[in-house]
């Protein structure tokens, strides 16, 4: 299947600081890829929509202001999260669509990215 | 009523039996079924992914779809303890790009 990577895997920061966490499609272009947050022992939660060469698509409830999302090439994505805080400490994870709007559409996923925020 | 359902579990199955997890979607417009496998502290993994109705077999993977009942199962013959996980049911709508998961169903095989 496709390959998604996502850098770094874990990271530590300090609260305030930001931190960038990359999400790049090693064997194919995706003009779209997905944020998500996952807490320990829940559910993924869909964070925002990255479209190349455009703003992304910030889901409810997701500060934009905050998680800052930048897909300026057909394989990389990058999420900051910035003035970073404790409870903003968790696993991040990246997936890339392979045929955005057409039929064999699929998704991968990165390897994730543990956010913990001291 | 939740664009994509599954049974959150946990579903326990003895070594070497069918686990069978079974999820349903609302919009019948959907085109594309996936099921990923997901370990503690691990991203999901992509296992299979039908987009016909009928059954899919992938090694002791078996994917069935029936469009008519908006229902998406997975099977898994000879169940291992290294299956134990949680494994998502994802679906993309009309248009494909939305894609929606189900919160997952823990599956536990036991030794």
């Amino acid at each position: 299947g496709a390959v998604v990577s996502q850098h770094p895997s874990r990271v530590i920061c300090k609260s305030g600081t930001s931190v960038k966490i990359e999400c790049r499609s090693l064997d194919f272009q995706a003009t779209t890829m997905f944020w998500y947050r996952q807490f320990p022992k829940q559910s993924l939660m869909l964070m925002a929509t990255s479209n190349e060469g455009s703003k992304a698509t910030y889901e409810q409830g997701v500060e934009k202001d905050k998680f800052l999302i930048n897909h300026a090439s057909l394989t990389l994505s990058t999420l900051t999260v910035t003035s970073a805080h404790p409870e903003d400490s968790s696993f991040y994870i990246c997936s890339a669509s392979t045929r955005a709007g057409q039929i064999g559409n699929t998704i991968y996923f990165g390897e994730g990215s543990w956010l913990t925020v001291v | 009523q939740k664009e994509v359902e599954q049974n959150s579990g946990p579903l326990s199955v003895p070594e070497g039996a069918i686990a069978s997890l079974n999820c349903t979607y609302s919009d019948r417009g959907s085109q594309s079924f996936f099921w990923y496998r997901q370990y503690s502290g691990k991203s999901p993994e992509l296992i299979m992914f039908i987009y016909s109705n009928g059954d899919k077999e992938d090694g002791r993977f078996t994917a069935q779809l029936n469009k008519a009942s908006q229902y998406v199962s997975l099977l898994i013959r000879d169940s291992q303890p290294s299956d134990s996980a949680t494994y998502l049911c994802a679906v993309i709508g009309p248009g494909g790009f939305k894609t929606i998961f189900g919160a997952g169903t823990r599956l536990f095989v036991k030794a």
